[in-house]
Parts: C-alpha cells; structure tokens; sequence
C-alpha cells in the first residue's frame, strides 16, 4: 500500500541555519505531498502542498519540491529561527480522496 | 475562520474503563477525523465520517468506538482503556474530498493508571 518514510526523528540547529527535512514515499497512483506543523500545544497546521513534480511549493519562507525519479519529497528553509522550533510531518494524500497518510515526524529545536 | 474544540484536554482514567472523547467543530465541514499521535509513531487514523450519520474505520479502529452525533461534532470512545493507550488523540476536520487540507484541535492527551 501507499506509504510515506521520514527517517530524521529530530534535527537541532542554531538561528539562521539551513534546514532540509527529507521524506520518500510509495504510491502507484499521482502523488499529492503536502507538509503540515504542529507548534507545542497545538494540533497539525498545513504548511504547504505540492502536486506536481520539481514545481516548488512556497509558505512563509518554507519551500518543498519533490523528485519521482527518486520518489523522494523535502522541505527546506533558508534560515531558520527559533520560533520555526516544531514537529513537522511530510503527509501523503492516499488514493481514498477521504483520507491522508502522516509520516512520523521530525522534531526541530532552534537553540536561540 | 473556525475553530475546533477538543474536550476534555486532559482525560485520567483507570485500566479497563470505558472513556470518550469529544469534538465539536464550527468550519460548518462536512468530514471529520480522529487520529492517535503516540511519540515517534506519527498520527495514526481512527475513525473519520465524511458526513453526519457517517463512519468509516481508519487503521487503527480496534478498541474503539465512534459516534457522528450531528455534523458539528464527532465522539470517540475508548472501550476498554489500556495502559499503553497513553497517547494524544486529535480531531480534525475538512470539507469533503478536500482531505489534504484537514483543520485540527488542540488534543486531548490520556493517561491510563
């Protein structure tokens, strides 16, 4: 079945740092990729969507792209700062239209 | 805008007991979820309903029940409470078909004696 691997379990960096998050994934149909945030305290926001391959997704100075030669699908940030400190999860669109499929996770923590 | 309200935020109950959950959303969507977030494990779909009256299982539905009382609110139920049902449970929502683009409450985080 579809499925979506995110292997960073937790990334530490510093303000202004460049951040690269990676995430593969498998499907036998379209992909739809999206990433979503999840601030302490808060449930999962939608951050940005990508449905078309090597198009970039851009949100408050995040972007993704993703590549199926590689089935592999990243999101990057120029500089980071300490209010970007989250759990951010790249998310598959399943085949069901109804349903999503999460990846574990990566935890950011910006040290000020 | 709209909001999502998860009740109660924190839920203590003993093992073998049958504990719910509430959600009430006011976006005026039509599909509503439920997801288990345990640490490193992601989240995990339950129960969604894509309209009132509605429900379908997810992948994790086993040891649980679920209740579309009317558009604006879906409840889950944990039937009978585990100690490694120690987890945050997440309601969201989203208009149907538009599920990428899913609204989520604050949680409401279980803890199992």
């Amino acid at each position: 079945g579809d499925s979506v691997t995110q292997m960073q379990g937790q990334v530490t960096l510093s303000e202004d740092d460049f951040l690269f998050i990676n995430c593969t994934y498998s499907t036998t149909w379209y992909p739809t990729l999206f990433w979503y945030v999840q601030y302490p305290g808060e449930g999962p926001q939608l951050l940005l969507k990508v449905t078309t391959a090597n198009n970039k997704g851009i949100s408050r100075g995040f972007e993704a792209t993703y590549d199926k030669r590689t089935t592999s699908f990243h999101l990057q940030k120029a500089s980071v700062q300490e209010s970007d400190s989250a759990v951010y999860y790249c998310v598959l669109g399943d085949t069901n239209a109804y349903k999503v499929i999460f990846g574990k996770g990566t935890h950011l923590h910006v040290l000020p | 805008g709209g909001i999502i309200t998860q009740t109660p935020k924190f839920l203590i109950g003993q093992e073998g007991q049958k504990l719910t959950l509430k959600c009430q959303q006011n976006f005026n969507h039509d599909t509503m979820y439920w997801y288990r977030q345990d640490s490193g494990k992601g989240l995990r779909l339950i129960y969604y309903s894509i309209t009132e009256n509605d429900l379908q299982k997810g992948d994790l539905s086993e040891g649980y029940d679920a209740s579309r009382e009317k558009k604006s609110s879906f409840s889950l139920t944990v039937t009978s409470a585990q100690k490694n049902e120690m987890a945050v449970f997440l309601c969201a929502s989203s208009i149907a078909g538009s599920s990428y683009e899913q609204y989520f409450g604050p949680g409401t985080r279980l803890t199992v004696l």
